[in-house]
């Protein structure tokens, strides 16, 4: 079964605006992490959050954590056409694996 | 420093045929994955490998077989397909670490039509 359940699960919006999307899931996890895929192709890294923080940055990303909510949320701030994409949470809760969740399929407009 | 790679990148079988599926990569990483990604859904992993010799079956592991005989390499094996096993596979890797499992590095996929 799958842990983590991004929302929504598609959003389009224009360029230069700004994409939030949410991820809960279900266990205590050790880190929380997001991914983007572009179509057809494998999945690549962008940000590793530990459960014991509580905000993260990493250029145009910022990623927040709230462990007592089981929920954490990835915002791409300015976004831009190459940001389309699907965006991936994966939550490592102990037991060697990440787990998944169904996605946020992200089209940014001209 | 080619990260993963996956080989073949595509491959279209027969109902019963069998294929293995090679997952080489050249970081060093302990924790080896193979994943199966159907549309619209997230990755859901079928067996997993934390070392050199080691093995274990995730979400939805029937049907499939691995071996890790060497650290850098690991096997996806189809003994007999079916076309519910039509899906995209996806190998990953990563460090291992006391702390948790940390950044996965992806292969680029293999797109696998059984008919």
């Amino acid at each position: 079964s799958q842990q983590g359940e991004e929302d929504p699960q598609a959003l389009s919006i224009q360029e230069g605006e700004n994409a939030t999307m949410n991820c809960s899931y279900k266990t205590s996890i050790n880190n929380l992490q997001w991914y983007r895929q572009n179509s057809g192709r494998g999945l690549v890294h962008l940000i590793l959050i530990r459960s014991n923080e509580r905000e993260k940055h990493s250029g145009r990303l910022r990623v927040t954590l709230d462990t007592s909510k089981k929920s954490s949320s990835l915002l791409i701030t300015a976004s831009r056409a190459a940001d389309t994409a699907s965006y991936f949470c994966a939550t490592d809760a102990g037991n060697y694996q990440l787990i998944w969740g169904a996605g946020t399929k992200l089209i940014i407009k001209p | 420093n080619a990260g993963v790679t996956q080989t073949p990148k595509f491959r279209v079988l027969k109902t019963g045929q069998s294929m293995t599926l090679l997952c080489a990569q050249d970081m060093n990483h302990e924790y080896m994955y193979w994943y199966r990604q159907d549309p619209g859904m997230g990755l859901r992993l079928i067996h997993y490998s934390v070392g050199e010799g080691t093995t274990a079956k995730g979400e939805v592991p029937d049907g499939y077989n691995v071996s890790r005989l060497k650290k850098q390499n690991f096997l996806l094996g189809l003994e007999s397909a079916a076309p519910s096993q039509t899906s995209v596979y996806f190998c990953a890797s990563s460090i291992g670490r006391r702390t948790g499992v940390t950044e996965a590095f992806f292969g680029q996929g293999t797109r696998l039509t059984v008919v």
